[in-house]
């Protein structure tokens, strides 16, 4: 089964300690990309990357972290977390024409 | 810079037809996809228009008219389930959604 798989999918944490949101495929997709969402702003790209060692920023890249080291992982690392980037978070692939999403992380930062 | 624009909600009634729009600024545009999100959940692919006109999965329409830089989503015999958000998208390098429309479904 094609699947994205992201952890944790809840997480509360104290500004400032860092921390990793895994995301994982199992499509052989060559892009993967990060998006936050907030109420009234829809999707957001944070990065993205067209393939193995290549990324980029996307519109709100700000105190994000990523790399992709392999074609199957592209983890999303917040060096110090700060209450604004409180937020869902989703990891996403796309193919020819459809992209596919992970469950979802809801990250709260206090 | 690149934007899609669509309403923020729409309300419709149950059993009817109801019109999601979305206009778009987009460089090196390929072709509009659109996306459905139940609260909570993730978003999940409905359809893809690469070239114009009507592309019709079921209960769910879309069209593109990349001269009007405009397509929209069509959504008949509303059932309460539709109840959800949807997201216009570019498929370009950035894959670029719109802010979505939240469809509220009256019984």
């Amino acid at each position: 089964e094609a699947q994205v798989t992201q952890n944790p999918r809840y997480l509360i944490t104290v500004t400032g300690k860092k921390l990793t949101v895994t995301c994982s495929q199992n499509m052989n997709h060559e892009y993967m990309s990060w998006y936050r969402q907030d109420p009234g702003l829809g999707l957001r790209q944070i990065y993205y990357s067209m393939n193995v060692e290549v990324t980029d920023k996307g519109d709100v890249p700000e105190g994000y972290k990523v790399s992709r080291k392999e074609k199957r992982n592209f983890p999303l690392i917040l060096e110090s977390p700060s209450p604004n980037q409180t937020s869902l978070y989703f990891c996403a692939t796309r193919g020819a024409t459809e992209a596919f999403f992970g469950q979802g992380t809801r990250l709260t930062v206090v | 810079g690149q934007s899609l624009e669509q309403p923020s909600e729409v309300t419709a009634v149950e059993g009817a037809i109801v019109q999601i729009n979305c206009t778009y600024q987009t460089s090196g545009f390929y072709g509009l996809s659109w996306y459905q999100q139940h609260d909570g959940g993730a978003p999940t692919f409905l359809s893809y228009n690469g070239l114009d006109g009507l592309e019709e999965t079921g209960r769910f329409s879309s069209f593109l008219s990349r001269s009007d830089s405009y397509g929209y989503l069509l959504l008949q015999e509303l059932q309460m389930k539709d109840s959800a958000s949807y997201f216009c998208a570019d498929r370009d390098d950035k894959i670029i959604f719109g802010k979505g429309t939240r469809l509220h479904i009256l019984p």
